[in-house]
C-alpha cells in the first residue's frame, strides 16, 4: 500500500542535541511538507519542497533544516537552535504544490526534549 | 485575528444526534476549503472537500459561504466513531497553494 512512513514515532532528546526525523513516501508525489503541531494550535508549516534538490522555508523554519536528495525522502533535522522543539511533527505529501491538492500525512513523530 | 478560527469545543453529544461546526476564515482570497479529521495522537486525514454549492458525503454535509467567509460541517446521526477533532483548512495562493489549518473542534459522542 502507498503511503508515508515517518520514524521514529517517539524520540527523546537532551537539550543541545540535533535530531533527524525521517520521512519516506512511495506515492510518487512531487511535493512534500513538514508541519509542527502544538496543543491548542493549528498545524504550522516548517519547510516544503516542490521537487528534488529544492525546498523553501515555511512559517516557522528557524532552528530546522531539511534536504531533498531523493523524490521519496524529505528528512527534517531539529537543531539545537530550535528554542522549543518539543512537539508533534507531521510529514505530508501531495501530487504537486499547485492547485487544490489534498495532503496525505504520515503518522507523525513525537519529539520530547528532556 | 487568526487566519482560520474554530470553536475548540468539546462538543458533547449523544449517539444519533445532529451536530454542526462552523469555521471562519479571514482572507477573502482563500481558494479551496477542506475538513480534515484527526483522532487523538494521530495524523489528520481528509474528511471532505468543501465546494461552493455545498456537498454531502453520507452523514456529512459541508457548506461554504464566501460572502460571510465561513465554512460549516454538519454530522447527522452521530456515531461513537465520529469522536475526533475536526480541522478546518483553507488554502491561500502565496506562490503555492499554502494550506492554513484551524486549531480544530473536538467532538465527543457518548452512548
Amino acid at each position: 500500500d502507498g503511503g508515508i512512513t515517518q520514524s521514529p514515532k517517539y524520540l527523546f532528546r537532551k537539550e543541545g542535541q540535533n535530531v533527524t526525523l525521517s520521512c519516506e513516501q512511495n506515492l510518487n508525489h512531487d511535493a512534500m511538507y513538514w508541519y509542527r503541531q502544538d496543543p491548542g494550535q493549528g498545524l504550522r508549516l516548517i519547510y516544503y519542497s516542490q521537487i528534488v534538490n529544492d525546498f523553501q522555508k515555511g512559517d516557522i523554519a528557524e532552528g530546522y533544516s531539511v534536504s531533498r536528495e531523493k523524490k521519496e525522502s524529505f528528512p527534517l533535522t531539529v537543531t539545537s537552535a530550535q528554542k522549543n522543539p518539543t512537539a508533534f511533527y507531521l510529514c505530508a505529501s501531495s501530487i504537486a504544490l499547485s492547485g487544490a491538492n489534498v495532503l496525505t500525512f504520515g503518522a507523525g513523530s513525537r519529539l520530547t526534549v528532556l | 485575528r487568526k487566519e482560520v478560527e474554530q470553536d475548540p469545543g468539546p462538543f458533547n453529544v449523544p449517539e444519533g444526534a445532529t451536530v454542526a461546526f462552523n469555521c471562519t476564515y479571514s482572507n477573502s482570497a482563500s481558494q479551496s476549503f477542506f475538513w480534515y479529521r484527526q483522532d487523538c495522537r494521530k495524523e489528520p486525514k481528509l474528511l471532505m472537500s468543501v465546494y461552493s454549492s455545498g456537498n454531502e458525503d453520507g452523514r456529512f454535509t459541508a457548506q461554504l459561504n464566501r460572502a460571510s467567509q465561513y465554512i460549516s460541517l454538519l454530522i447527522r446521526d452521530s456515531k461513537l466513531s465520529d469522536s475526533a477533532t475536526y480541522l478546518c483548512v483553507v488554502t491561500l495562493n502565496t506562490g503555492f497553494q499554502k494550506l492554513v489549518f484551524g486549531t480544530g473542534t473536538r467532538l465527543l459522542v457518548s452512548p
